[in-house]
């Protein structure tokens, strides 16, 4: 299996700050890696494909990047409605596996 | 746009079974790879199993902790996507969300998730 790995596991940070969160995978994966947001008590929500494509609807503050087994999202300007956990996942083989998530608070 | 609704969580014991229902709109199910993905309480996201479309014989793939319990299927003229889960122990207990795949094989639409408990 291949093993998702997130850093950090959680981080602080201030309205406006410019947040970047690290995901390695165990093996290479090419461009085939997703993110997502999830709030308290919600669905997750599909941010990001093939590493670095916007699902639709997905405000360009978000932009991901990588390929192989290192790869990051970028939140170039957090507001309020941004805090959250994100998670990647890897959809290169089977089974299809997630990152532990990293949990952005506010400062 | 795509709607996802899941249904038929609720509690059961260990050993027992459970369906999972997830409705579907928006979309022609046939069409689309399918998913359930599920959280246990106060963790991260697993991936459960996926079903192929029509046009890849609805083929399916299983995580291995759920492997031989689990069966999915569905029903293409209802909308529908089922769960069937069997031999049911306490961790499997989670919300099971139901997930539409794109054509190029990422997740794009959730549903809002039904919880399962499994404790006796």
């Amino acid at each position: 299996d291949i093993q998702m790995t997130q850093s950090p596991s959680s981080l602080s940070a201030s309205v406006g700050d410019r947040v970047t969160i690290t995901c390695r995978a165990s093996q290479g994966i090419s461009s085939y890696l997703a993110w997502f947001q999830q709030k308290p008590g919600k669905a997750p929500r599909s941010l990001i494909y093939a590493a670095s494509t916007l699902q639709s609807g997905v405000p360009s503050k978000f932009s991901g990047s990588g390929s192989g087994t290192e790869f990051t999202l970028t939140i170039s300007s957090l507001q309020p409605e941004d805090f959250a956990t994100y998670y990647c996942q890897q959809y290169n083989s089977y089974p299809l596996t997630f990152g532990g998530g990293t949990k952005v608070e506010i400062k | 746009e795509a709607q996802l609704v899941e249904s038929g969580g609720g509690l059961v014991q260990p050993g027992g079974s459970l369906r999972l229902s997830c409705a579907v709109s928006g979309f022609t199910l046939s069409d689309h790879y399918m998913e359930w993905v599920r959280q246990a309480p106060g963790k991260g996201l697993e991936w459960v199993v996926r079903s192929r479309n029509k046009a890849n014989s609805y083929t399916t793939e299983y995580a291995a902790s759920v492997k031989g319990r689990f069966t999915i299927s569905r029903d293409d003229s209802k909308n529908t996507f089922f769960l069937q889960m069997n031999s049911l122990n306490t961790e499997d207990t989670a919300v099971y969300y139901c997930v539409k795949t794109t054509t190029g094989n990422h997740f794009d639409y959730w549903g809002q998730g039904t919880l399962v408990t499994v404790s006796s």
